[in-house]
């Protein structure tokens, strides 16, 4: 079955880069993307990007590109998700899901990681 | 501020029919992406509800169903059930293949 877990909870101070994992299994990792979507405290979803682990293409959201890059690493087929210079309002859960094809729905999700920042 | 629009909040009793709205634009819906839904039951990680418009994935109930037409799309569910209590969110992505969300609907079942 399709499986995406992601790395613990992390505490970071303002400033700091934090990076998250998210581990596939159940599937050909190679033959989907993986979109990040991350959620502040009692908000809405927030679409961060995308990346093909085909071949490493991504696609940022506007308000991230220069602080975020996504990566894959194809031999343990997990995805990563380091944003840096991070700020307050960054505290969300980060979730991974799972897309066959960049432009259509995310069909499986991660369980989510608590990226906290705090002085 | 989402770009896509969502009511805060629906409710409804047991058994009764609710419709959930997600209104667009050019830039989005109406410029032809699909439309997809996600039931996030409190505390847990979004789940796929309904893709490409009007689509359930295997074992989502026939209870629940979409639509979409010009700008906006609709999320319908029958026979309102307890355990449908959650929050419902509608996505589709804009010209630049940025994903976009609506803010989310909180369900209540009465």
């Amino acid at each position: 079955q399709v499986q995406l877990v992601q790395s613990g909870a992390e505490v970071k101070k303002p400033g700091a880069s934090v990076k998250v994992s998210c581990k596939a299994s159940g599937y050909t990792f190679t033959s989907y993307g993986i979109s990040w979507v991350r959620q502040a405290p009692g908000q809405g979803l927030e679409w961060m990007g995308w990346i093909s682990a085909y071949n490493g293409n991504t696609n940022y959201a506007q308000k991230l590109q220069g602080r975020v890059t996504m990566t894959t690493d194809t031999s343990t087929s997990t995805a990563y998700m380091e944003l840096r210079s991070l700020r307050s309002d960054d505290t969300a859960v980060y979730y991974c899901a799972r897309v066959r094809s960049h432009g259509i729905h995310l069909d499986y999700w991660g369980q989510g990681t608590l990226v906290t920042v705090s002085s | 501020q989402s770009v896509l629009t969502q009511p805060p909040s629906v409710s409804g009793a047991p058994g009764q029919r609710v419709t959930i709205s997600c209104t667009g634009s050019s830039s989005n819906i109406g410029a032809g992406y699909d439309v997809h839904w996600y039931q996030q039951l409190p505390g847990t990680a979004p789940k796929l509800l309904i893709y490409g418009n009007s689509n359930r994935p295997s074992g989502v109930p026939d209870r629940f169903s979409g639509s979409k037409s010009g700008t906006s799309a609709s999320l319908a569910i029958t026979g309102l059930q307890a355990e449908d209590e959650a929050d419902y969110y509608c996505q589709s992505y804009d010209s630049s293949l940025h994903g976009v969300f609506g803010g989310g609907t909180k369900l209540t079942v009465l």
